[in-house]
Protein backbone atom coordinates (compact mmCIF):
# COMPACT_ATOMS: atom_id res chain seq x y z
CA UNK A 1 0.00 0.00 0.00
CA UNK A 2 0.97 3.59 -0.80
CA UNK A 3 1.57 5.38 2.83
CA UNK A 4 0.14 9.01 2.82
CA UNK A 5 1.66 11.39 5.31
CA UNK A 6 0.57 14.84 6.20
CA UNK A 7 2.32 17.45 8.14
CA UNK A 8 1.67 19.00 10.48
CA UNK A 9 -0.88 16.66 12.50
CA UNK A 10 -2.37 19.93 13.63
CA UNK A 11 -2.04 24.08 13.22
CA UNK A 12 -3.36 27.28 14.72
CA UNK A 13 -4.08 30.10 12.50
CA UNK A 14 -6.26 33.26 12.16
CA UNK A 15 -8.72 34.44 9.82
CA UNK A 16 -7.11 35.57 6.61
CA UNK A 17 -3.71 34.09 7.73
CA UNK A 18 -2.21 32.19 4.61
CA UNK A 19 -1.89 28.08 5.23
CA UNK A 20 0.30 25.41 3.59
CA UNK A 21 -0.32 21.43 4.69
CA UNK A 22 2.13 18.84 3.43
CA UNK A 23 1.23 15.49 1.90
CA UNK A 24 3.95 13.30 1.56
CA UNK A 25 3.83 9.79 -0.73
CA UNK A 26 5.59 6.58 0.38
CA UNK A 27 6.08 6.58 -3.50
CA UNK A 28 5.84 8.02 -6.65
CA UNK A 29 1.68 8.87 -7.60
CA UNK A 30 2.34 10.85 -10.52
CA UNK A 31 0.32 14.06 -9.49
CA UNK A 32 -2.61 11.76 -8.68
CA UNK A 33 -3.32 13.47 -5.79
CA UNK A 34 -6.93 14.86 -3.79
CA UNK A 35 -6.73 17.70 -1.43
CA UNK A 36 -10.46 17.25 0.82
CA UNK A 37 -11.90 19.61 3.28
CA UNK A 38 -13.80 17.76 6.29
CA UNK A 39 -16.14 19.79 8.74
CA UNK A 40 -16.76 17.79 12.04
CA UNK A 41 -19.87 15.61 11.33
CA UNK A 42 -19.85 16.14 7.82
CA UNK A 43 -18.39 14.18 4.95
CA UNK A 44 -15.39 15.21 2.91
CA UNK A 45 -15.55 17.41 0.56
CA UNK A 46 -13.04 17.58 -2.90
CA UNK A 47 -11.11 20.91 -3.20
CA UNK A 48 -8.92 19.95 -5.22
CA UNK A 49 -7.66 16.92 -7.46
CA UNK A 50 -4.97 15.65 -9.93
CA UNK A 51 -2.54 17.73 -7.52
CA UNK A 52 -3.52 21.12 -8.62
CA UNK A 53 -6.78 21.00 -10.20
CA UNK A 54 -9.97 23.22 -8.85
CA UNK A 55 -12.43 21.18 -8.46
CA UNK A 56 -15.77 23.35 -9.54
CA UNK A 57 -17.27 25.64 -6.99
CA UNK A 58 -14.43 25.91 -4.76
CA UNK A 59 -12.90 29.03 -4.47
CA UNK A 60 -10.11 30.75 -5.58
CA UNK A 61 -8.21 30.97 -2.23
CA UNK A 62 -7.74 27.40 -2.51
CA UNK A 63 -4.01 25.68 -4.56
CA UNK A 64 -2.29 23.03 -4.85
CA UNK A 65 1.11 21.92 -5.85
CA UNK A 66 3.68 19.46 -6.13
CA UNK A 67 4.70 16.47 -7.80
CA UNK A 68 6.53 12.83 -7.35
CA UNK A 69 6.04 12.09 -3.53
CA UNK A 70 5.83 15.91 -2.26
CA UNK A 71 2.52 17.96 -2.28
CA UNK A 72 0.78 21.04 -0.98
CA UNK A 73 -1.98 22.09 -0.31
CA UNK A 74 -1.91 26.42 0.77
CA UNK A 75 -5.27 28.44 1.63
CA UNK A 76 -4.62 31.99 0.22
CA UNK A 77 -6.50 33.54 3.12
CA UNK A 78 -8.20 31.59 5.56
CA UNK A 79 -12.05 32.02 6.34
CA UNK A 80 -14.22 31.04 8.96
CA UNK A 81 -15.60 28.03 7.46
CA UNK A 82 -12.09 26.72 6.64
CA UNK A 83 -11.76 25.85 10.56
CA UNK A 84 -11.82 21.80 9.74
CA UNK A 85 -9.56 18.79 9.15
CA UNK A 86 -8.09 18.62 5.56
CA UNK A 87 -6.93 15.02 4.04
CA UNK A 88 -4.93 14.25 1.23
CA UNK A 89 -6.13 10.80 -0.55
CA UNK A 90 -3.84 9.19 -3.56
CA UNK A 91 -5.82 8.28 -6.25
CA UNK A 92 -3.06 6.11 -8.20
CA UNK A 93 -3.84 2.60 -7.75
CA UNK A 94 -5.57 0.90 -5.32
CA UNK A 95 -5.66 0.65 -2.36
CA UNK A 96 -7.18 4.05 -2.02
CA UNK A 97 -5.45 5.29 0.95
CA UNK A 98 -5.32 8.95 2.76
CA UNK A 99 -3.16 10.99 4.98
CA UNK A 100 -4.00 10.92 8.72
CA UNK A 101 -5.54 14.54 8.60
CA UNK A 102 -4.06 17.92 9.52
CA UNK A 103 -6.69 19.69 11.96
CA UNK A 104 -6.98 23.62 11.45
CA UNK A 105 -7.98 25.47 14.67
CA UNK A 106 -8.73 28.75 15.48
CA UNK A 107 -6.01 30.67 16.93
CA UNK B 1 -27.19 16.67 -8.21
CA UNK B 2 -26.57 13.20 -7.25
CA UNK B 3 -27.43 12.12 -4.01
CA UNK B 4 -26.67 9.01 -1.84
CA UNK B 5 -28.05 8.00 1.28
CA UNK B 6 -26.75 4.83 4.02
CA UNK B 7 -29.34 2.76 5.71
CA UNK B 8 -28.93 0.07 7.89
CA UNK B 9 -28.62 -0.85 11.63
CA UNK B 10 -26.91 1.32 13.71
CA UNK B 11 -25.58 -1.77 15.87
CA UNK B 12 -24.25 -4.89 15.57
CA UNK B 13 -23.09 -7.63 17.65
CA UNK B 14 -19.22 -8.68 17.70
CA UNK B 15 -18.69 -12.01 15.07
CA UNK B 16 -21.95 -11.20 13.26
CA UNK B 17 -22.76 -9.24 10.04
CA UNK B 18 -22.39 -5.92 9.48
CA UNK B 19 -25.07 -4.82 6.07
CA UNK B 20 -25.09 -1.87 4.90
CA UNK B 21 -27.52 -0.14 1.96
CA UNK B 22 -26.49 2.87 0.40
CA UNK B 23 -29.40 4.39 -1.85
CA UNK B 24 -28.12 6.87 -4.97
CA UNK B 25 -30.74 9.20 -5.97
CA UNK B 26 -30.82 9.04 -9.98
CA UNK B 27 -29.37 7.04 -12.91
CA UNK B 28 -25.84 7.65 -13.06
CA UNK B 29 -25.94 4.49 -10.59
CA UNK B 30 -26.06 2.57 -14.15
CA UNK B 31 -23.57 4.63 -16.01
CA UNK B 32 -20.38 2.71 -17.10
CA UNK B 33 -18.64 6.11 -16.04
CA UNK B 34 -18.60 5.39 -12.25
CA UNK B 35 -17.54 3.17 -9.58
CA UNK B 36 -19.72 2.94 -5.98
CA UNK B 37 -17.56 3.29 -3.12
CA UNK B 38 -17.35 1.84 0.58
CA UNK B 39 -15.11 3.93 2.96
CA UNK B 40 -15.23 3.86 6.86
CA UNK B 41 -13.51 6.83 9.41
CA UNK B 42 -13.84 5.58 13.30
CA UNK B 43 -14.32 8.13 15.67
CA UNK B 44 -12.21 10.93 15.85
CA UNK B 45 -9.51 8.96 13.65
CA UNK B 46 -8.65 8.94 9.67
CA UNK B 47 -10.31 7.80 6.50
CA UNK B 48 -10.19 4.20 4.97
CA UNK B 49 -11.11 3.05 1.87
CA UNK B 50 -13.20 -0.05 2.11
CA UNK B 51 -13.72 -1.01 -1.45
CA UNK B 52 -15.35 -0.01 -4.77
CA UNK B 53 -18.21 -1.62 -7.19
CA UNK B 54 -19.14 -0.88 -10.93
CA UNK B 55 -22.42 -1.58 -12.67
CA UNK B 56 -20.55 -4.76 -14.53
CA UNK B 57 -20.59 -5.77 -10.59
CA UNK B 58 -16.86 -5.86 -10.83
CA UNK B 59 -15.76 -5.23 -7.34
CA UNK B 60 -12.43 -4.22 -5.79
CA UNK B 61 -11.77 -4.35 -2.45
CA UNK B 62 -8.85 -3.01 0.11
CA UNK B 63 -7.01 -6.26 1.15
CA UNK B 64 -7.08 -5.15 4.63
CA UNK B 65 -10.54 -6.18 4.48
CA UNK B 66 -10.67 -8.40 1.66
CA UNK B 67 -10.87 -11.91 3.78
CA UNK B 68 -14.33 -10.06 5.14
CA UNK B 69 -15.97 -7.98 2.98
CA UNK B 70 -18.81 -8.19 -0.22
CA UNK B 71 -20.66 -5.90 -2.05
CA UNK B 72 -23.53 -5.88 -4.67
CA UNK B 73 -25.60 -3.87 -6.75
CA UNK B 74 -29.21 -3.58 -7.34
CA UNK B 75 -29.72 -1.82 -10.27
CA UNK B 76 -33.10 -1.93 -10.59
CA UNK B 77 -33.42 0.02 -6.85
CA UNK B 78 -30.17 1.74 -7.59
CA UNK B 79 -28.50 0.47 -4.21
CA UNK B 80 -25.13 -0.89 -3.74
CA UNK B 81 -24.86 -3.00 -0.34
CA UNK B 82 -22.02 -3.77 1.93
CA UNK B 83 -21.44 -6.98 3.75
CA UNK B 84 -18.62 -7.15 6.42
CA UNK B 85 -18.10 -10.06 8.74
CA UNK B 86 -17.33 -11.31 11.26
CA UNK B 87 -17.03 -7.93 12.88
CA UNK B 88 -15.00 -6.70 15.59
CA UNK B 89 -14.99 -3.32 18.06
CA UNK B 90 -12.63 -2.45 15.77
CA UNK B 91 -15.22 -1.87 12.74
CA UNK B 92 -16.77 0.61 14.36
CA UNK B 93 -17.24 3.59 12.52
CA UNK B 94 -18.96 6.01 10.32
CA UNK B 95 -19.38 4.54 7.15
CA UNK B 96 -19.77 6.05 4.10
CA UNK B 97 -20.59 5.54 0.32
CA UNK B 98 -19.23 7.66 -2.60
CA UNK B 99 -18.75 7.98 -5.89
CA UNK B 100 -16.03 7.96 -8.04
CA UNK B 101 -15.07 8.56 -11.83
CA UNK B 102 -13.62 5.54 -14.02
CA UNK B 103 -11.90 7.60 -16.45
CA UNK B 104 -9.83 11.15 -17.19
CA UNK B 105 -8.70 13.26 -14.23
CA UNK B 106 -11.03 13.02 -11.74
CA UNK B 107 -10.33 8.74 -12.18
CA UNK B 108 -10.73 8.10 -8.74
CA UNK B 109 -11.84 10.72 -6.81
CA UNK B 110 -14.63 10.74 -4.93
CA UNK B 111 -16.84 13.39 -5.57
CA UNK B 112 -20.24 12.51 -3.92
CA UNK B 113 -20.78 10.88 -0.62
CA UNK B 114 -23.74 10.32 1.51
CA UNK B 115 -23.86 11.77 5.21
CA UNK B 116 -22.39 8.41 6.53
CA UNK B 117 -23.90 6.38 9.14
CA UNK B 118 -22.53 5.33 12.36
CA UNK B 119 -22.12 1.61 13.10
CA UNK B 120 -21.22 0.66 16.26
CA UNK B 121 -19.99 -2.69 17.24
CA UNK B 122 -20.74 -4.07 20.69
CA UNK B 123 -22.95 -6.57 22.60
Amino acid sequence: DIQMTQSPSSLSASVGDRVTITCRASQAIMNSLVWYRQISGKPPKVLVFGASRLQSGVPSRFSGSGSGTEYTLTISSLQPEDFATYYCQQHYTTPYTFGQGTKVEIK
Amino acid sequence: QVKLQESGPGLVKPSETLSLKCTVSDDSFRSDNFYWNWIRQPAGKGLEWIGRIHDSGATKYNPSLESRVSMSADTSKNQLSLKLSPVTAADTAVYYCARSWVYGAMGNVFDYWGQGILVTVAS
